[in-house]
């Protein structure tokens, strides 16, 4: 069972656009829900994160948008740059806060100079 | 102040070999978790050490897996009579636990390669 549910696998976009990575989920105990970035040979990096008392997070040209009754959230990078490409990966975790992270497959973002 | 570090960054090793993957957590973190990141995936929980204890090991896939933590820092991952399945990228994360969030902090990982 896939309990983190992501999209697109792998998306395209130009320089200067809006990239768009949509996730759901089904446990409603999970109360944090982050983003990670990750490089080739790297290991995943924090991007943003978001607690489901707020509806959208904003973080530079990085926001989270977050429909608790949909059970969805996705992110939006704009003014997309080539520096931008990597595997982004949605996640949740549980109330406790030593819970573990349970994450998406992954969206591989390419940025065309 | 450095990282979590990983040793070593590549492991080739052969069916049924012994494997040990070894993860330094930042100083001071008390939780230390591992992962295993297979290709095109996200990473999978494995086990999660709160101080020298496992609080939650129900990642482990079988009883090939063992991991200790035995003075609440360092962190070795086991793999005994390793498989070809067992190749992926073995991540180690580390936390505070002093936010409000679970923010972990991830190393580059271990490539392990059995062949």
């Amino acid at each position: 069972q896939q309990q983190v549910k992501q999209s697109p696998q792998s998306l395209i976009v130009q320089k200067g656009g809006i990239s768009i990575i949509n996730c759901a989920y089904e446990n409603t105990a999970f109360d944090y829900f982050p983003w990670y970035q990750q490089f080739p040979g790297k290991g995943p990096a924090l991007l943003i994160a978001i607690r489901p008392d707020v509806s959208e997070k904003k973080e530079g040209r990085f926001t989270i948008s977050f429909n608790k009754s949909a059970k969805q959230f996705s992110l939006h990078i704009m003014d997309s740059q080539p520096g931008d490409s990597a595997t982004y990966f949605c996640a949740a975790s549980a109330a406790n806060r030593d819970d573990k992270i349970i994450f998406g497959k992954g969206t591989r973002l390419h940025i065309l100079p | 102040g450095a990282g979590v570090s990983q040793t070593p960054s590549n492991k080739v090793t052969e069916k049924g070999k012994y494997v040990e993957l070894r993860c330094d957590p930042i100083s001071g973190h008390t939780a230390l978790y591992w992962y295993r990141q297979s290709l095109g995936q996200g990473p999978e929980f494995l086990i999660y050490f709160q101080g020298t204890g496992a609080a939650d090991d129900s990642g482990l896939p079988n009883d090939r897996f063992f991991a200790v933590r035995p003075e609440g820092s360092v962190s070795t991952l086991k793999i005994q009579r390793t498989e070809r399945g067992d190749s992926a990228v073995y991540l180690c994360a580390s936390s505070s636990l002093a936010g409000t969030y679970n923010e972990q902090f991830f190393g580059p990982g271990t490539r392990l390669t059995v062949l």
